[in-house]
Protein backbone atom coordinates (compact mmCIF):
# COMPACT_ATOMS: atom_id res chain seq x y z
CA UNK A 1 0.00 0.00 0.00
CA UNK A 2 0.88 4.26 -0.82
CA UNK A 3 1.93 5.41 2.43
CA UNK A 4 2.02 9.11 2.58
CA UNK A 5 3.54 10.95 -0.11
CA UNK A 6 5.14 14.44 0.25
CA UNK A 7 6.48 16.69 -2.77
CA UNK A 8 9.41 17.69 -3.20
CA UNK A 9 11.71 15.87 -1.06
CA UNK A 10 14.24 18.60 -1.22
CA UNK A 11 13.23 22.55 -1.55
CA UNK A 12 16.19 25.33 -1.96
CA UNK A 13 15.04 28.60 -2.70
CA UNK A 14 15.85 32.46 -1.95
CA UNK A 15 14.75 34.59 0.84
CA UNK A 16 11.52 36.28 -0.39
CA UNK A 17 10.32 33.74 -2.63
CA UNK A 18 6.83 31.74 -1.70
CA UNK A 19 7.24 27.56 -1.19
CA UNK A 20 4.66 25.59 -1.87
CA UNK A 21 4.40 21.84 0.11
CA UNK A 22 2.66 18.86 -1.01
CA UNK A 23 1.38 15.83 0.58
CA UNK A 24 -1.54 13.34 -0.72
CA UNK A 25 -2.48 11.27 2.57
CA UNK A 26 -3.47 7.51 2.74
CA UNK A 27 -6.49 6.67 0.75
CA UNK A 28 -9.84 6.58 3.04
CA UNK A 29 -7.70 8.64 6.07
CA UNK A 30 -10.00 11.42 6.92
CA UNK A 31 -7.14 13.39 9.22
CA UNK A 32 -4.38 15.38 7.89
CA UNK A 33 -1.91 16.77 9.93
CA UNK A 34 1.29 18.72 9.19
CA UNK A 35 4.67 18.90 11.23
CA UNK A 36 7.99 21.17 11.27
CA UNK A 37 11.12 19.34 12.78
CA UNK A 38 13.57 21.32 13.66
CA UNK A 39 16.52 20.81 15.89
CA UNK A 40 15.77 23.49 18.13
CA UNK A 41 12.23 22.60 18.58
CA UNK A 42 11.55 18.98 17.86
CA UNK A 43 8.46 18.10 15.90
CA UNK A 44 5.54 20.88 16.64
CA UNK A 45 2.24 20.57 14.92
CA UNK A 46 1.33 23.54 12.86
CA UNK A 47 -2.32 22.11 11.98
CA UNK A 48 -4.25 19.56 11.24
CA UNK A 49 -7.80 18.38 9.28
CA UNK A 50 -10.89 16.37 9.60
CA UNK A 51 -12.52 16.02 6.45
CA UNK A 52 -10.54 18.32 4.30
CA UNK A 53 -11.85 21.41 7.24
CA UNK A 54 -9.07 22.59 8.92
CA UNK A 55 -9.68 22.17 13.14
CA UNK A 56 -6.47 23.52 14.94
CA UNK A 57 -3.99 26.06 12.80
CA UNK A 58 -2.89 27.38 16.74
CA UNK A 59 0.96 26.07 15.74
CA UNK A 60 0.82 27.76 12.45
CA UNK A 61 4.06 30.44 13.18
CA UNK A 62 2.34 33.46 11.26
CA UNK A 63 0.73 34.79 8.65
CA UNK A 64 2.52 33.86 6.35
CA UNK A 65 1.98 30.23 6.64
CA UNK A 66 -1.14 28.87 5.20
CA UNK A 67 -2.47 25.14 4.35
CA UNK A 68 -5.20 24.10 2.16
CA UNK A 69 -6.53 20.41 2.01
CA UNK A 70 -9.20 21.10 -1.45
CA UNK A 71 -9.89 17.21 -1.28
CA UNK A 72 -9.48 14.33 0.04
CA UNK A 73 -6.53 13.34 -1.37
CA UNK A 74 -4.38 16.33 -1.65
CA UNK A 75 -2.87 19.08 0.81
CA UNK A 76 -0.70 21.87 0.68
CA UNK A 77 1.37 24.18 2.97
CA UNK A 78 2.31 27.55 1.31
CA UNK A 79 4.79 30.17 3.05
CA UNK A 80 4.77 33.28 1.45
CA UNK A 81 7.07 35.00 1.69
CA UNK A 82 9.93 32.74 3.09
CA UNK A 83 12.54 33.60 5.75
CA UNK A 84 15.63 31.59 6.29
CA UNK A 85 14.31 31.03 9.65
CA UNK A 86 11.57 28.39 8.36
CA UNK A 87 14.52 26.26 7.66
CA UNK A 88 13.80 22.73 8.71
CA UNK A 89 12.18 19.64 7.72
CA UNK A 90 8.34 19.57 7.16
CA UNK A 91 6.33 16.34 7.51
CA UNK A 92 2.50 15.21 6.60
CA UNK A 93 1.22 12.56 8.67
CA UNK A 94 -2.54 11.15 8.41
CA UNK A 95 -4.55 9.10 10.08
CA UNK A 96 -7.74 7.44 10.23
CA UNK A 97 -10.68 10.42 12.31
CA UNK A 98 -9.45 11.56 15.23
CA UNK A 99 -12.51 12.14 16.88
CA UNK A 100 -15.74 9.63 18.36
CA UNK A 101 -15.15 6.06 18.70
CA UNK A 102 -12.43 6.36 15.84
CA UNK A 103 -10.11 8.47 17.87
CA UNK A 104 -6.45 7.50 18.79
CA UNK A 105 -5.61 6.34 15.94
CA UNK A 106 -2.04 6.36 15.07
CA UNK A 107 -0.52 8.82 12.80
CA UNK A 108 1.31 7.81 9.73
CA UNK A 109 3.81 10.28 8.24
CA UNK A 110 5.48 10.53 4.92
CA UNK A 111 9.16 11.53 4.60
CA UNK A 112 9.01 15.00 4.56
CA UNK A 113 10.30 17.80 2.47
CA UNK A 114 13.69 19.29 3.76
CA UNK A 115 13.45 23.28 3.25
CA UNK A 116 16.40 25.45 3.00
CA UNK A 117 15.87 28.95 2.45
CA UNK A 118 19.32 30.78 1.80
CA UNK B 1 -1.69 22.66 27.07
CA UNK B 2 0.13 19.12 27.14
CA UNK B 3 3.90 18.83 27.93
CA UNK B 4 5.44 15.70 27.24
CA UNK B 5 8.99 15.14 28.71
CA UNK B 6 11.52 12.35 27.48
CA UNK B 7 14.75 10.83 28.78
CA UNK B 8 17.43 10.53 27.84
CA UNK B 9 17.82 12.31 25.08
CA UNK B 10 20.92 9.99 24.03
CA UNK B 11 21.65 6.60 24.62
CA UNK B 12 24.07 4.08 23.94
CA UNK B 13 24.14 0.25 24.31
CA UNK B 14 26.09 -2.95 23.19
CA UNK B 15 24.25 -5.17 20.81
CA UNK B 16 22.34 -7.87 22.81
CA UNK B 17 21.51 -5.63 25.70
CA UNK B 18 18.62 -3.77 26.58
CA UNK B 19 17.34 -0.34 26.58
CA UNK B 20 14.80 1.86 28.31
CA UNK B 21 13.28 5.38 27.22
CA UNK B 22 10.87 7.05 29.93
CA UNK B 23 8.14 9.78 29.35
CA UNK B 24 6.17 11.76 31.26
CA UNK B 25 3.48 14.23 29.92
CA UNK B 26 1.41 16.96 32.45
CA UNK B 27 -2.56 16.28 31.14
CA UNK B 28 -4.38 13.44 32.72
CA UNK B 29 -6.70 13.63 30.56
CA UNK B 30 -4.38 12.03 27.99
CA UNK B 31 -5.51 8.84 26.66
CA UNK B 32 -3.41 7.51 24.20
CA UNK B 33 0.76 7.23 23.82
CA UNK B 34 2.39 5.76 20.81
CA UNK B 35 6.11 5.87 20.02
CA UNK B 36 7.37 6.30 16.68
CA UNK B 37 11.18 5.59 15.13
CA UNK B 38 13.13 7.75 12.64
CA UNK B 39 15.88 7.35 10.68
CA UNK B 40 18.06 9.32 9.01
CA UNK B 41 16.48 10.96 6.03
CA UNK B 42 12.90 8.88 6.82
CA UNK B 43 9.55 10.31 8.75
CA UNK B 44 8.60 9.13 11.86
CA UNK B 45 7.43 5.43 11.97
CA UNK B 46 5.04 4.04 14.69
CA UNK B 47 6.72 1.15 16.64
CA UNK B 48 3.97 0.54 19.09
CA UNK B 49 1.35 2.12 21.23
CA UNK B 50 -0.80 2.11 24.23
CA UNK B 51 -3.92 3.04 25.44
CA UNK B 52 -5.03 4.67 28.69
CA UNK B 53 -6.81 1.11 29.69
CA UNK B 54 -4.15 -0.67 29.39
CA UNK B 55 -0.84 -0.89 31.46
CA UNK B 56 1.57 -2.88 29.34
CA UNK B 57 1.80 -3.97 25.79
CA UNK B 58 4.28 -6.54 24.14
CA UNK B 59 5.58 -6.87 20.49
CA UNK B 60 8.50 -9.11 19.77
CA UNK B 61 11.39 -7.24 21.62
CA UNK B 62 9.43 -4.03 22.21
CA UNK B 63 7.40 -3.25 25.04
CA UNK B 64 5.88 -0.04 26.28
CA UNK B 65 4.48 0.44 29.91
CA UNK B 66 1.63 3.07 31.32
CA UNK B 67 1.58 4.18 34.85
CA UNK B 68 -1.26 6.74 34.71
CA UNK B 69 -1.19 7.65 38.26
CA UNK B 70 2.56 8.42 38.19
CA UNK B 71 1.60 10.07 34.24
CA UNK B 72 4.70 8.34 33.11
CA UNK B 73 5.42 5.58 30.15
CA UNK B 74 8.13 3.94 28.97
CA UNK B 75 9.31 2.04 25.98
CA UNK B 76 11.46 -0.80 26.61
CA UNK B 77 13.78 -2.58 23.75
CA UNK B 78 15.07 -5.85 24.65
CA UNK B 79 18.16 -8.06 22.63
CA UNK B 80 19.18 -4.50 20.83
CA UNK B 81 20.64 -4.99 17.58
CA UNK B 82 22.23 -2.08 15.31
CA UNK B 83 19.38 -1.84 13.33
CA UNK B 84 17.88 -0.68 16.29
CA UNK B 85 19.91 2.68 15.79
CA UNK B 86 17.27 6.04 15.67
CA UNK B 87 15.75 8.98 16.79
CA UNK B 88 12.71 7.28 19.20
CA UNK B 89 9.68 9.48 20.31
CA UNK B 90 7.33 9.02 22.44
CA UNK B 91 4.32 11.09 22.28
CA UNK B 92 1.10 11.78 24.05
CA UNK B 93 -2.71 12.56 23.07
CA UNK B 94 -6.01 12.81 24.53
CA UNK B 95 -8.60 11.95 21.46
CA UNK B 96 -6.54 13.34 19.02
CA UNK B 97 -7.47 17.12 20.21
CA UNK B 98 -3.63 17.50 21.33
CA UNK B 99 -0.70 15.41 20.00
CA UNK B 100 2.13 16.41 21.68
CA UNK B 101 5.63 14.58 21.22
CA UNK B 102 8.66 14.39 23.51
CA UNK B 103 11.90 15.74 22.11
CA UNK B 104 13.14 12.68 21.38
CA UNK B 105 16.16 10.28 21.97
CA UNK B 106 19.30 9.08 19.90
CA UNK B 107 19.64 5.22 20.66
CA UNK B 108 23.20 4.11 19.60
CA UNK B 109 23.58 0.25 19.62
CA UNK B 110 27.34 -0.51 19.19
CA UNK B 111 28.00 -4.27 17.53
Amino acid sequence: DAGVIQSPRHEVTEMGQEVTLRCKPISGHNSLFWYRQTMMRGLELLIYFNNNVPIDDSGMPEDRFSAKMPNASFSTLKIQPSEPRDSAVYFCASSFPQYGQGANQPQHFGDGTRLSIL
Amino acid sequence: GENVEQHPSTLSVQEGDSAVIKCTYSDSASNYFPWYKQELGKGPQLIIDIRSNVGEKKDQRIAVTLNKTAKHFSLHITETQPEDSAVYFCAASNYGQNFVFGPGTRLSVLP
